[in-house]
């Protein structure tokens, strides 16, 4: 079963635009995970953020948790041809990912 | 060094015939997960093992789905008398630890049942 929903399900910006999508969960969690896929590379992991995290940054990614409303983001900065993509966050029950329905993003030239 | 590896990356079988789908994950990682992904979906667990042991497999959708990793390596989800229904992307990951956190996956098989 999905864990949560992604929004929106489809995003089209223009290059160097910012693109944020967001993802809510249904139960607790020790962390959540963003994943990114295209039909080149597959799934990739983006970035982690732990439970006790607010907000973590990796390159032009800006992830924000939000336990109390169990959602969150992912902005995506100055945007590049090449991130266009499904984005994915995942959640871990055990042994198992969780993952919402997932944005697709793409990014006009 | 080389990822996960999957075969074939496509395959299109007729209802009813079964089908076997083989993973060789990263070298020496502990752990591997089987996900089937519809069109438009996020991915969906269906079995996890650590070795060659299978700890969980709560998520096969029914008896006609199984899968083995006998050597604790390469791993085979084979799927008998298939349906229209599984038609999918089936994605298998590996990860050096126990930990579901960090899985890296291969690039999938996707069934075209017909």
């Amino acid at each position: 079963s999905q864990q949560g929903e992604e929004d929106p399900q489809a995003l089209s910006i223009q290059e160097g635009e910012n693109a944020t999508m967001n993802c809510s969960y249904k139960t607790s969690i020790n962390n959540l995970q963003w994943y990114r896929q295209n039909s080149g590379r597959g799934l990739v992991h983006l970035i982690l953020i732990r439970s006790n995290e607010r907000e973590k940054h990796s390159g032009r990614l800006r992830v924000t948790l939000d336990t109390s409303k169990k959602s969150s983001s992912l902005l995506i900065t100055a945007s590049r041809a090449a991130d266009t993509a499904s984005y994915f966050c995942a959640t871990a029950v055990n042994y198992q990912l969780i993952w919402g329905a997932g944005t697709k993003l793409i990014i006009k030239p | 060094g080389a990822g996960v590896s999957q075969s074939p990356r496509y395959k299109v079988a007729k209802r009813g015939q079964d089908v076997a789908l083989r993973c060789d994950p990263i070298s020496g990682h502990v752990s591997l997960f089987w996900y089937q992904q519809a069109l438009g979906q996020g991915p969906e667990f269906l079995t996890y093992f650590q070795n060659e042991a299978q700890l969980d497999k709560s998520g096969l959708p029914s008896d006609r789905f199984f899968a083995e990793r006998p050597e604790g390596s390469v791993s085979t989800l084979k799927i008998q008398r298939t349906q229209q229904e599984d038609s999918a992307v089936y994605l298998c990951a590996s990860s050096p630890t126990g930990s579901p956190h960090e899985q890296y996956f291969g690039p999938g098989t996707r069934l075209t049942v017909t």
